[in-house]
């Protein structure tokens, strides 16, 4: 079966500018959840989502938001891009959110 | 939260040699996973061991839940083994439905 696909691949935006990324999950995974991954801070958690529900967030500014389709495809959404934010974005699907991720290949973001 | 603790940081081996990875965890946790990163960034799941042992090729795993540790264990490593090791945890219910990992371990295998 087709694993977890996120787009772009890579990104390259201006300070200040906003960005999407997309994760389409498993087929029949319910829930998907998005980490940041830098050399500094490691892997973090941002946010998951089952059923078009946010169940969790972790702790980001606002500017970092997300939500999830009614097919479970999911969107993360970042405004105001700062430096900072250059990182891996990484997307996990579950069928519940208790166990067994599956992470897809990761949106790279530069922010200059 | 969750705090997760891996050991050794770094660690090199030669071709063919065996090491173990630590993976320490100060809660109870319902899900645990150890997750290979590629050069491309992606993590590779290797083992979901919330409890006991599992083995996949020259890979095993075990986890001691009452003793909050696990290890992976990696037989006759290859360079192909190269890479940044995971190790994650989670437990369910309320707001926690996520995975806190620790900050990994990275393995050098030269020829």
């Amino acid at each position: 079966k087709a694993g977890v696909t996120q787009t772009p691949r890579y990104l390259i935006k201006t300070r200040g500018q906003q960005v999407t990324l997309s994760c389409s999950p498993i087929s029949g995974h319910r829930s998907v959840s998005w980490y940041q991954q830098t050399p500094g801070q490691g892997l973090q958690f941002l946010f998951e989502y089952f059923s078009e529900t946010q169940r969790n967030k972790g702790n980001f500014p606002g500017r970092f938001s997300g939500r999830q389709f009614s097919n479970s495809r999911s969107e993360m959404n970042v405004s105001t891009l700062e430096l900072g934010d250059s990182a891996l974005y990484l997307c996990a699907s579950s069928l519940w959110g208790s166990y067994g991720y599956t992470f897809g290949s990761g949106t790279r973001l530069t922010v200059v | 939260g969750i705090q997760v603790e891996q050991s050794p940081p770094d660690l090199i081996l030669q071709e063919g040699a065996n090491s173990t990875l630590r993976c320490n965890f100060s809660d109870s946790v319902n899900n645990l996973q150890w997750f290979h990163q590629n050069p491309w960034g992606q993590l590779i799941n290797l083992f979901y061991i919330p409890s006991g042992t599992k083995q996949n090729g020259r890979l095993s795993a075990t986890t001691v839940a009452t003793e909050r540790y696990s290890l992976l264990y990696i037989s006759s490593s290859q360079t192909t083994d190269s890479g940044v090791y995971f190790c994650a945890v989670g437990k369910s219910g309320g707001s926690n439905y996520k995975l806190t990992f620790g900050k990994g371990t990275l393995l050098t295998v030269n020829p």
